[in-house]
Formats: structure tokens, C-alpha cells, sequence
């Protein structure tokens, strides 16, 4: 089984809708983060959490919001989405003690309409 | 300006061939450097770090220059598996965040 899940992998919603994205892993990390993928701009990080208490905003926070419902699981959430919230996102995780060496989940595919 | 700069490619290299990738990063602060590897619509996976007096895995170097804030990934003998794009990878702050760049496309023709 995989270290980190993403579920949905693949999403298609309409303008204004919420959507969850999930994670899970088990690699029994206390990091974890959301990126999201744009082509010619490489990841960005939208939200990460260093434990289930402690929630930081990345670099491009606005629209999105986070929820560390235990060590082994982090959702993001997108109030309402927009067409420009269309991207490919990435879970990771790592361990506080190699905290540089992050391990990815296998995408979630989302398209806004 | 990007953080982590890096030349999108794509290179189209032949079997065999030795092919070389840079990186500049504008944060002089940055404390740690990696290269990640990512196949086509995939996620991406530590490929490498990079270390001052450089290091070598099998037919992977990597150098790091930080008076010219400049990184360098060389790939010696070219395989068809290594076709994926290759990602320059920053690490700073106390948090210990992740500046990645867009990535550099390689392509290893038979």
C-alpha cells in the first residue's frame, strides 16, 4: 500500500461549489503539506501543519482552508471553488527530524468549470 | 523574479549522451538544495540532495556553488528511464520550507 493517499484522484466541479481534498499517510510523520502544480510555475505551497495543533499558511493561502483531523490525515478544502483553483495537488509528508526530505501522495487532478 | 530559476527545456538528448542542468536560486540564506525527479503526471521524489563539495550517485553528480547561488545536476551515460523532468529544489527558514523550481523536461531518444 502507499506511504500517502490522495482521494479523489481525479475531480471535476462547477464554479462556486466546496470541494475536500484528503490525505492520508502512514509513514507516521508529523509534517505534512498541500502544494499545488500549474504548469511553468512549478509547486506552490498552500498550507502546512507541523502537528494536529499547529496550521501555517504557504505562500498562496487565499481560497483554501485546512483541516488536521489527526497526525495521519490533512484535508484542504476549497470554500468555493473558482476556475483558477484548476491545478494538479500534491499531499506530503515528512519527519520532523529530515524535514527537508518530503514524500508525495499521487496527485489529485482537480478541474473547476 | 523566481526564487529557484531553472531552464525549462525541453532537452532531447540521444542514448548515452551526458546532459546537464543549472539552477540559480535568489535567496542567499538558503540552507539546503535537492534535485527531485518527476515522471510524467506524477509525484514528484527526492532524486538527490546537493552538497557544497559536491556528490556523486552512480551515474548522477550534483555541485552546488553558493558564492554564485548556483546548482548543477549532471547526468553521465543517458538512459531511456530517465526521461522526467527534474526539479530544483530550495530549502530555508526555520520552518524548513521548500521552494521548488518549474522544472527542467528531459527527454533520452533510442
Amino acid at each position: 500500500d502507499a506511504d500517502v493517499t490522495q482521494t479523489p484522484r481525479n475531480r471535476i466541479t462547477k464554479t462556486g461549489k466546496r470541494i475536500m481534498l484528503e490525505c492520508s499517510q502512514t509513514k507516521g510523520h508529523d509534517r505534512m503539506y498541500w502544494y499545488r502544480q500549474d504548469p511553468g510555475l512549478g509547486l506552490r505551497l498552500i498550507y502546512y501543519s507541523f502537528d494536529v495543533k499547529d496550521i501555517n499558511k504557504g505562500e498562496i493561502s487565499d481560497g483554501y482552508s485546512v483541516s488536521r483531523q489527526a497526525q495521519a490525515k490533512f484535508s484542504l478544502s476549497l470554500e468555493s471553488a473558482i476556475p483558477n483553483q484548476t491545478a494538479l495537488y500534491f499531499c506530503a509528508t515528512s519527519d520532523a527530524g529530515t524535514a527537508y526530505e518530503q514524500y508525495f501522495g499521487p496527485g489529485t487532478r482537480l478541474t473547476v468549470t | 523574479r523566481k526564487e529557484v530559476e531553472q531552464d525549462p527545456g525541453p532537452f532531447n538528448v540521444p542514448e548515452g549522451a551526458t546532459v546537464a542542468f543549472n539552477c540559480t536560486y535568489s535567496n542567499s540564506a538558503s540552507q539546503s538544495f535537492f534535485w527531485y525527479r518527476q515522471d510524467c503526471r506524477k509525484e514528484p521524489k527526492l532524486l538527490m540532495s546537493v552538497y557544497s563539495s559536491g556528490n556523486e550517485d552512480g551515474r548522477f553528480t550534483a555541485q552546488l556553488n553558493r558564492a554564485s547561488q548556483y546548482i548543477s545536476l549532471l547526468i553521465r551515460d543517458s538512459k531511456l528511464s530517465d526521461s522526467a523532468t527534474y526539479l530544483c529544489v530550495v530549502g530555508s527558514g526555520s520552518a524548513r520550507q521548500l521552494t521548488f523550481g518549474s522544472g527542467t523536461q528531459l527527454t533520452v531518444l533510442p
